[in-house]
């Protein structure tokens, strides 16, 4: 089941290019975020949205812009691609409530910037 | 910076034997402390999570200690088997205001379960 999916899964690109992740989630959450995963390094968080009029910078934020287009769609953009944007970069997404909310990752999209 | 330093980076294991994975942290501010697991070509998954008021939790083969006055929390895989084969994150919470959390995640340990 594809309760968090990213558009594309692969893609290759130039130094320079603009470059759009998309990310859609059928679970209801609100709130939905956008890591990056390099070896040996984990995931780090660049962008986090808590509804559609809330957009907020994580650890990485520099070289990257989101959209929250609506509260299922969080789009992540690189504007002028540069090869150490080369990642696995994963959408995420949780709900509001008590307690430790669990997020739930989608599938990952691996960018290649030449 | 906030961070969470886990170790080993790489772990190699019999089948049937107990894997386990270790994780520090500073921040004595961090709420929770879940373990995520990830198969090559998958997402991260929520596999376990504790608070720091438990020294223990277990679930199936897989149980987190965690020692608060040390700072530091590990997860233990009993059994191990080729199936648990996959990358292994800690991570813990930690509030960054207005209502919002976030996870500190560690850098990883490779799992190879091996028959």
């Amino acid at each position: 089941d594809a309760d968090v999916t990213q558009t594309p899964r692969n893609r290759i690109t130039k130094t320079g290019k603009r470059i759009m992740l998309e990310c859609s989630q059928t679970k209801g959450h609100d709130r939905m975020y956008w890591y990056r995963q390099d070896p040996g390094l984990g995931l780090r968080l660049i962008y986090y949205s808590f509804d559609v009029k809330d957009i907020n910078k994580g650890e990485i934020s520099d070289g990257y812009s989101v959209s929250r287009q609506a509260q299922a769609k969080f789009s992540l953009s690189l504007e002028s691609a540069i090869p150490n944007q080369t990642a696995l970069y994963f959408c995420a997404t949780s709900h509001t409530g008590q307690g430790f909310n669990e997020q739930f990752f989608g599938p990952g999209t691996r960018l290649t910037v030449l | 910076q906030q961070q969470v330093k886990q170790s080993p980076q790489s772990l190699i294991v019999q089948k049937g034997g107990i894997s386990i994975i270790n994780c520090a942290y500073e921040n004595t501010a961090f709420d929770y402390f879940p373990w995520y697991q990830q198969f090559p070509g998958k997402g991260p998954a929520l596999l376990i999570a504790i608070r720091p008021d438990v020294s223990e939790k277990k679930e199936g083969r897989f149980t987190i200690s965690f020692n608060k006055s040390a700072k530091q929390f590990s997860l233990h895989i009993m059994d191990s088997q080729p199936g648990d084969s996959a990358t292994y994150f800690c991570a813990a919470r930690g509030y960054s205001g207005a209502g919002s959390y976030q996870l500190t995640f560690g850098k990883g340990t490779k799992l190879s379960v091996i028959p």
